[in-house]
């Protein structure tokens, strides 16, 4: 299996602009994890997907946040406007049932 | 979740084993027992889950007090690879809705 599969893997983008992350379970995976994770504040869950619903958005940070899934073999998180403390690594994460999460590689956004 | 307490950092020698404790004197009688570790730049990788019995895999063994406030994650042979942030979280394992609560972990040095 090819993994959990993020894109892109870095983004630079200028304060304001919109970005859009991207990310492609495990085939089979019925749950969706986003994590976002600084050096100050470490990981930490901002959303996640059962079954392609949304079951806790409480970690999005504001409503400049937006995710999506449409479908099992995708997702979206949109930031939108972007501000320069939105700078981060964004994982993506998949789980099939209670079993154990697997984890993306990364996108590192930098928001300028 | 139960809250985990870990050591900041270690460092260990290549070649030896490398025990990392992990404290979690809350823990309720239906949580288990995760370990992740993040290598940098990567996304954070599973290792090993337990709940009340010792179990091993072939990354590593996870070793559970008998009252269940401590654990102990044994590398058997550390090498240089291994050099990464090692996770214990303790979560409830249900259905729908268990996410993983990352603290800041136990940064590990492999040292030749």
């Amino acid at each position: 299996d090819a993994g959990v599969i993020q894109s892109p893997r870095h983004e630079v983008t200028e304060m304001g602009q919109e970005v859009t992350l991207r990310c492609k379970p495990i085939s089979g995976h019925n749950s969706l994890f986003w994590y976002r994770q600084t050096m100050m504040r470490g990981l930490e869950l901002l959303i996640y997907f059962n079954n392609n619903v949304p079951i806790d958005d409480s970690g999005m940070p504001e409503d400049r946040f937006s995710a999506k899934m449409p479908n099992a073999s995708f997702s979206t998180l949109k930031i939108q406007p972007s501000e320069p403390r939105d700078s981060a690594v964004y994982f993506c994460a998949s789980r099939k049932n209670t079993d154990t999460q697997y984890f993306g590689p990364g996108t590192r956004l930098t928001v300028l | 979740d139960a809250k985990t307490t870990q050591p900041t950092s270690m460092d260990c020698a290549e070649g030896r084993a490398a025990n990392l404790p992990c404290n979690h004197s809350t823990i309720s009688g239906n949580e288990y027992v995760y370990w992740y570790r993040q290598i940098h730049s990567q996304g954070p990788q599973y290792i090993i889950h337990g709940l009340k019995n010792n179990e091993t895999n072939e990354m590593a063994s996870l070793i559970i007090t008998e009252d269940r406030k401590s654990s102990t994650l044994i590398l058997p042979h550390a090498t240089l690879r291994d050099t990464a942030v090692y996770y214990c979280i303790v979560r409830v394992v249900e259905a729908a809705g268990n996410k993983l609560t990352f603290g800041g972990g136990t940064r590990v040095l492999v040292k030749p």
